[in-house]
């Protein structure tokens, strides 16, 4: 089945420093790609997306490119801040048919925290 | 304003009853879903549901319930054959079920069962 796997957190960094958090996912066909973001005690936010190979998503300084050959959708950032602070998830939506369809599979979370 | 509402943000239950927790959204979306959070994991998939009066199993099904009686609404019912039912519920919503769309989430509710 699907499946995404994210790398291990937290992640603590220093405001204005570089951040990446790799993402390697498990799909048939074609799966649409996702980055949410959860600040604390609040629900899930879309950070970017990416729908086919090679795309590139973006927001607020973020971003993440669709490479098929290694399925991976990795997330950077060339600095961050304090602001930034939160859990951040990548996800997949299936392009398998049946009930399958479109179903949001995610990662296990990775947690971010920025010290000023 | 759109967006979706969860009620209440924290639940107190005793083992053995059943609670409902609600979900309602004015996105006018057709697709609505709701997730299970535990602490170090990702959000698994409980019940999803597309159109009006139909829903399918998620991943963890078993110990939950829907119903999907509104468009704008989709309540969960975690009953007491859920073994572990503490955890922190989502629920989401889509324009359709539709892959490339993006889901739009509640706030959540925390659900602590003792």
């Amino acid at each position: 089945g699907d499946s995404v796997t994210q790398m291990e957190g937290p992640v603590t960094l220093s405001e204005e420093a570089f951040l990446t958090i790799n993402c390697t996912y498990t799909a048939t066909g074609y799966p649409s790609l996702f980055w949410y973001v959860q600040y604390p005690g609040e629900g899930l936010q879309l950070l970017l997306k990416a729908t086919k190979a090679d795309d590139k998503g973006s927001n607020k300084g973020f971003e993440a490119t669709y490479r098929k050959e290694t399925t991976s959708f990795h997330l950077e950032k060339g600095s961050v801040q304090v602001s930034d602070s939160a859990v951040y998830f990548c996800a997949l939506t299936s392009n398998a048919g049946g009930t399958s369809y479109g179903k949001l599979t995610f990662g296990q979370g990775t947690i971010l925290t920025v010290h000023p | 304003d759109g967006g979706i509402t969860q009620s209440p943000k924290y639940l107190f239950r005793k083992e053995g009853q059943n609670v409902t927790l609600s979900c309602e959204q004015n996105l006018n979306h057709d697709a609505m879903y709701w997730y299970r959070q535990d602490p170090g994991q990702g959000l698994r998939l409980i019940y999803y549901s597309q159109i009006v009066n139909d829903f399918q199993k998620g991943d963890i099904a078993e110990g939950y319930s829907v119903s999907r009686e509104k468009k704008e609404s989709f309540p969960l019912t975690v009953t007491s054959a859920q073994k572990n039912p503490t955890a922190f519920y989502l629920c989401a919503s889509r324009v359709s079920h539709d892959r490339d769309y993006e889901q739009y989430f509640g706030p959540g509710t925390r659900l602590t069962v003792t």
